[in-house]
């Protein structure tokens, strides 16, 4: 089966970087997931990470380590429409997703 | 633009009354999930389907059943609504060649009293 933790809240400065941790078991594995979700809004996909290592997409950079089950999403440079909840998730077999309950980022001024 | 919708965007219903949500895509994508959202819970998948005539459960399927006449729409009846169906509903598209990524709906709130 799958099992995701991740932190329920994370508060950070505007300008500042902020690490969100993942940690997840799974049965077989094909890849971890980020998504954004802002306050009554739906998810929106951010990265997948299928191989080990750090890819960077402008602000926001995923890690993955699969021998640690340990994923991480970095955000620099914080800006104040980065509040939000930061959701990890893993593949469940077809073509299913299994969610985290997902991080809920608080950008202070 | 291709896209996803949802309606109605916010229902309120009495226990005991069928509910149907309506999904509606353009995408032309053969997968298509329906998930809840509740506080401490994240998403939780209630039914998915592979394409026209093929509906699967999910881990919270109890309650509710989808049917899959078309590729476009995947609606979602809740056959005797209960107060713990009130909730978040998300419908969600993804294709079998690209399938890390899924396209949320808006989402419908639904309310049971």
């Amino acid at each position: 089966g799958q099992n995701i933790d991740q932190p329920t809240e994370m508060t950070a400065t505007e300008g500042a970087i902020v690490q969100i941790n993942c940690t997840y078991q799974t049965s077989g594995f094909n890849g971890l997931f980020w998504y954004q979700q802002h306050a009554g809004e739906a998810p929106t996909f951010l990265s997948y990470n299928v191989l080990d290592g750090l890819e960077e997409k402008g602000r926001f950079s995923s890690f993955l380590s699969r021998s640690k089950g340990y994923s991480y999403l970095l955000l620099k440079e914080l800006q104040m429409k980065d509040s939000a909840s930061y959701l990890c998730a893993v593949p469940g077999g077809g073509f299913k997703t299994i969610f985290g309950a997902g991080t809920r980022l608080f950008v202070k001024a | 633009d291709a896209e996803i919708t949802q309606s109605p965007r916010h229902k309120i219903t009495e226990t005991g009354r069928q509910v149907t949500l309506a999904c509606h895509q353009t995408w032309n994508h053969n997968n298509m999930f329906w998930y809840r959202q509740d506080l401490g819970h994240g998403l939780r998948l209630i039914h998915y389907s592979y394409g026209v005539q093929d509906t699967n459960k999910g881990e919270v399927s109890d309650g509710y059943s989808v049917s899959r006449s078309n590729t476009e729409d995947l609606p979602l009846t809740l056959e005797s609504a209960a107060s713990s169906q009130t909730s978040v509903y998300f419908c969600a598209s993804s294709t079998e060649v690209s399938q890390e990524t899924q396209y949320f709906g808006p989402g419908t709130r639904l309310l049971v009293l």
